[in-house]
């Protein structure tokens, strides 16, 4: 059974730092394309960003760009957010999701809240 | 930036009626070369993380159940449930997977009439 569990989320004030980690399991994590979506409360879905097998490419949302990093480790079966300068804008609950195919997320996690306020 | 946009906003269907929900996206997503349409379908009830229902604008994810189906091709996308059951109560997104970034519709707020 496929599992992503997400961990690290917390209260931060604007301007700080935090990393996101999901743990994969039940599945060959180095062979996915995986991501990060966001949800920001009782709003809609946002993408954020998608890191490849081998990590030669990432892509991210405009609005992330330069303060955010994606990340992998395929020994740990283990995916990563860096976020930075972070924003009252960013609060929102943070799912990884495995990336099948071309776009769709077929595999989530439960999420973990990151919120930004002083 | 590939806007989707839906409609309704939200649905009340009595049980058993069909729920109908549209997505119409900014640009095309069919992929001329395959002719598959880069569009998704999921479902998120309160408190869960979204599901995949229907990838490819019409096929069904494994154990999905067959009340559900997706239909339309180019900008114009439908989601049916043919006979509404109450643990369809949620919310449904379509999603495009064609562009990054990748973006979904505002969601649709599914109730029992």
């Amino acid at each position: 059974e496929v599992q992503l569990v997400e961990s690290g989320g917390g209260l931060v004030q604007p301007g700080g730092s935090l990393r996101l980690s999901c743990a994969a399991s039940g599945f060959s994590f180095s062979s996915y394309w995986m991501t990060w979506v966001r949800q920001a409360p009782g709003k809609g879905l946002e993408w954020v960003a998608n890191i490849k097998q081998d990590e030669s490419d990432e892509n991210y949302v405009d609005s992330v760009k330069g303060r955010f990093t994606i990340s992998r480790d395929n020994a740990k079966n283990s995916l990563y957010l860096q976020m930075s300068s972070l924003r009252a804008e960013d609060t929102a609950v943070y799912y990884c999701a495995r990336l099948q195919g071309w776009g769709r997320f077929d595999s989530w996690g439960q999420g973990t809240l990151v919120t930004v306020s002083s | 930036d590939i806007v989707m946009t839906q409609s309704p906003d939200s649905l009340a269907v009595s049980l058993g009626e069909r729920a109908t929900i549209n997505c119409k996206s900014s640009q095309s997503v069919l992929y001329s070369s395959n002719n598959k349409n880069y569009l998704a379908w999921y479902q998120q009830k309160p408190g869960q993380p979204p599901k995949l229902l229907i990838y490819w604008a019409s096929t069904r994810e494994s154990g999905v159940p067959d009340r559900f189906s997706g239909s339309g091709s180019g900008t114009d996308f439908t989601l049916t449930i043919s006979s509404l059951q109450a643990e369809d109560v949620a919310l449904y997104y379509c999603q495009q997977c064609y562009y990054i970034p990748y973006t979904f519709g505002q969601g649709t707020k599914l109730e029992i009439k």
